[in-house]
């Protein structure tokens, strides 16, 4: 159990063009996800906490006009990279949060790399 | 806000000797602390938790401590493989934000065959 699918897995784009990645909880529902950019080398840094039925919370920092997150439905969220440029090129991993009574766990997606020429 | 440090930055061990990766946190609030294991271009895997209420957990040849007067908590890898060879993170939540992690920096474990 607590599978979470990304697509897609990688992404080669345009600069000025629009990207959209998908988050999926495959056997569970996700009321709440995240989403990081991970950079070589580096650790995961949190861009957006994305809540069902609600706006999403961005971090410090993070553009909110530029990082577009729709969580639909208890099993989708979607992070759009709204006019890419080569500095948005990074490795994006989203993470879905399994409740099990009183104890969430967050499981991660595979990951999207995008590069953007 | 919360403040997780790791070290080692890089750890370098024989096969079948035990690696020990130490986390501190700043937040006396933090109740969670999972860490995972990234291998190369893979995504992050939960191997181990632990909540506030224990000091210690185990699995296997995995085990992670946590001292919350020092808030401190370390994972410790016995008979190391290697397969344990990867990139491993530490972090720490409050349940009440959500359970939003905020993540140490990352130990690059080697394990020499």
């Amino acid at each position: 159990g607590a599978v979470v699918s990304q697509h897609p897995s990688w992404v080669i784009c345009k600069s000025g063009t629009s990207v959209k990645i998908e988050c999926r909880s495959l056997d569970f529902q996700a009321t709440t996800m995240f989403w990081y950019r991970q950079f070589p080398k580096q650790s995961l840094m949190l861009m957006a906490t994305s809540n069902e039925g609600s706006k999403a919370t961005y971090e410090q920092g993070v553009e909110k006009d530029k990082f577009l997150i729709n969580h639909a439905s208890l099993t989708l969220s979607t992070l759009t990279v709204t006019s890419a440029h080569p500095e948005d090129s990074s490795f994006y991993i989203c993470s879905a949060v399994w409740r099990e009574g009183f104890r969430d766990t967050q499981y991660f997606g595979p990951g999207t790399r995008l590069t953007v020429l | 806000g919360e403040n997780v440090e790791q070290h080692p930055s890089t750890l370098s061990v024989q096969e079948g000797d035990s690696a020990v990766i130490k986390c501190t946190y700043s937040d006396s609030a933090s109740n969670y602390f999972p860490w995972y294991k990234q291998e190369l271009g893979k995504r992050p895997q939960l191997i181990i938790d632990i909540r506030s209420n224990v000091g210690e957990k185990k699995d296997q040849r995995i085990a992670v401590t946590l001292n919350k007067t020092a808030k401190h908590f370390s994972l410790h890898i016995t008979e190391t493989q290697p397969e344990d060879s990867a990139v491993y993170f530490c972090a720490a939540s409050t349940e009440e934000y959500g359970n939003k992690l905020v993540f140490g920096a990352g130990t690059i474990l080697r394990v020499k065959s």
